[in-house]
């Protein structure tokens, strides 16, 4: 069974920019969540989204923001990129039904890099 | 507000010995899970052992094991017969069980493992 894919792995980008981060969740899995990890500020909840609907979304500006499929693929995307959204952002899917909390999974992350 | 707290930033342990990493966390909800995740150099975030709150046995997975106090909202991971390959960041969390799929992380426990 294929595990979480993210993509890209790497991307540096530039001040003002925007960018697209992409993942597919494991065969079945209809929760995606996404994570920012920084040195300084650890891992951080930024959204989740279950059947295409957010259903939670963490404490970041609106230039962040995601969206999800009907196959449950999920973007998320950055707009305006600034010098602090350096970060490796993490996606997770997990089965997640109504009314219950089921083991999360890892992708491999996507490091990017604002210069 | 769910709070998780990892108040050792790093630990060594000697191959074959055992060492022990703390948690601390808080929550108003009564059904929750806890989580220790491990986060390799490849940054791939790992489930190492995983706790239901109602659930007053505390987890077992091989060498991996916890110690769950859930009236001092404590939940420490003990690793036994210490290996190389546990040598990485080591991740408290904690997720309510109704509702979206958000994970809390602690700081995170650096685990260095001596030959």
């Amino acid at each position: 069974k294929a595990g979480v894919t993210q993509t890209p792995r790497y991307l540096i980008k530039t001040r003002g920019q925007q960018v697209t981060l992409s993942c597919s969740p494991i065969s079945g899995h209809r929760s995606v969540s996404w994570y920012q990890q920084t040195p300084g500020q650890g891992l951080q909840f930024l959204f989740e989204y279950f059947s295409e609907t957010q259903r939670n979304k963490g404490n970041f500006p609106g230039r962040f923001s995601g969206r999800q499929f009907s196959n449950s693929r999920s973007e998320m995307n950055v707009s305006t990129l600034e010098l602090g959204d350096s970060a490796l952002y993490l996606c997770a899917s997990s089965l997640a039904g109504t009314g219950e909390n089921t083991e999360a999974f890892f992708g491999q992350g996507t490091r990017l890099t604002v210069v | 507000a769910q709070t998780v707290t990892q108040s050792q930033p790093e630990m060594s342990v000697q191959e074959a010995e055992t060492v022990t990493l703390s948690c601390t966390y808080d929550t108003s909800e009564s059904d929750y899970y806890l989580f220790w995740y491990k986060q390799p150099p490849s940054r791939q975030m790992i489930l190492v052992i995983r706790q239901e709150a109602y659930k007053q046995q505390n987890a077992t997975e091989n060498r991996f094991s916890v110690n769950f106090q859930k009236a001092a909202k404590s939940f420490s991971l003990k690793i036994s017969d210490s290996q190389l390959g546990d040598a990485a960041m080591y991740f408290c969390a904690s997720l309510i069980i109704q509702g979206a799929q958000k994970l809390v992380f602690g700081q995170g426990t650096r685990l260095t493992i001596n030959p």
